[in-house]
């Protein structure tokens, strides 16, 4: 069974403050997905990576892909409020054309 | 405006009476997939349908039925829900299932929340 451990679970940070969450597995994964989830919203896709040692940026949000394909990080620079929300990674499985989900790492920025 | 719709966005009902939960999208994707979002546990896969009137177990079947018979509509129906079907209910689709590629990604609708008692 594959499994995607997100770390910490629960983050709360002032405004203003630098983060990184973090999506692990012993499994490799064909490409991964993170996605934010909003309070009373359906998650939304932020970026998706693909290559082993990749690095995307979204303004103040930077994503990488391990080396290997198993693990993923997401770093936020300069945290604001309106960060607040669930963030979710999704592993696909090639071999099962799967998305497999993370439980989340519920972060509050506070002002 | 693309979007996946559900509904209702609450539900509260009790024990063994029958209920289903409509989920419509309106981006002729082919592919569209039902899962539950419970504390720690995630978003788990219920059912999917890769198109009209192929639909697939996911990871937690037990206790859900599922239909596709248009491509827009694949709603949720719990025929004997009991309480441990209380959960954050979430549709989506997405144009295929090569998530891999930043043109087709997961589309969710906002949620059914139920309780059931």
């Amino acid at each position: 069974t594959q499994l995607l451990e997100q770390s910490p679970q629960f983050l709360s940070i002032q405004e203003g403050e630098n983060l990184t969450v973090y999506c692990n597995s012993s499994s490799v994964f064909s490409s991964l997905q993170w996605y934010r989830q909003e309070p009373g919203e359906g998650p939304v896709l932020l970026v998706t990576v693909v290559t082993g040692g990749e690095v995307k940026k979204l303004k103040r949000l930077t994503f990488q892909f391990g080396d290997a394909r198993k693990d993923s990080s997401l770093h936020i620079t300069a945290a604001q409020p309106g960060d607040t929300g669930l963030y979710l990674c999704a592993g696909v499985s090639g071999g099962y054309n799967k998305l497999i989900f993370g439980a989340g790492t519920r972060l509050a920025v506070h002002p | 405006e693309a979007q996946v719709t559900q509904n209702p966005r609450y539900l509260i009902t009790v024990t063994g009476k029958k209920l289903t939960v409509t989920c419509s999208q309106n981006m002729n994707h082919e592919y569209m997939s039902w899962y539950r979002q419970d504390p720690g546990l995630g978003l788990r896969q219920i059912y999917y349908s890769m198109n009209v009137e192929v639909t697939d177990k996911g990871d937690v079947p037990e206790g859900y039925k599922v239909s596709r018979k248009e491509k827009r509509n694949f709603p949720l129906i719990l025929e004997s829900p009991s309480p441990n079907q209380t959960s954050l209910y979430f549709c989506a689709s997405s144009l295929s299932i090569r998530w891999g590629q930043t043109n087709s990604p997961l589309h969710f609708g906002n949620g059914t929340r139920l309780t059931v008692t």
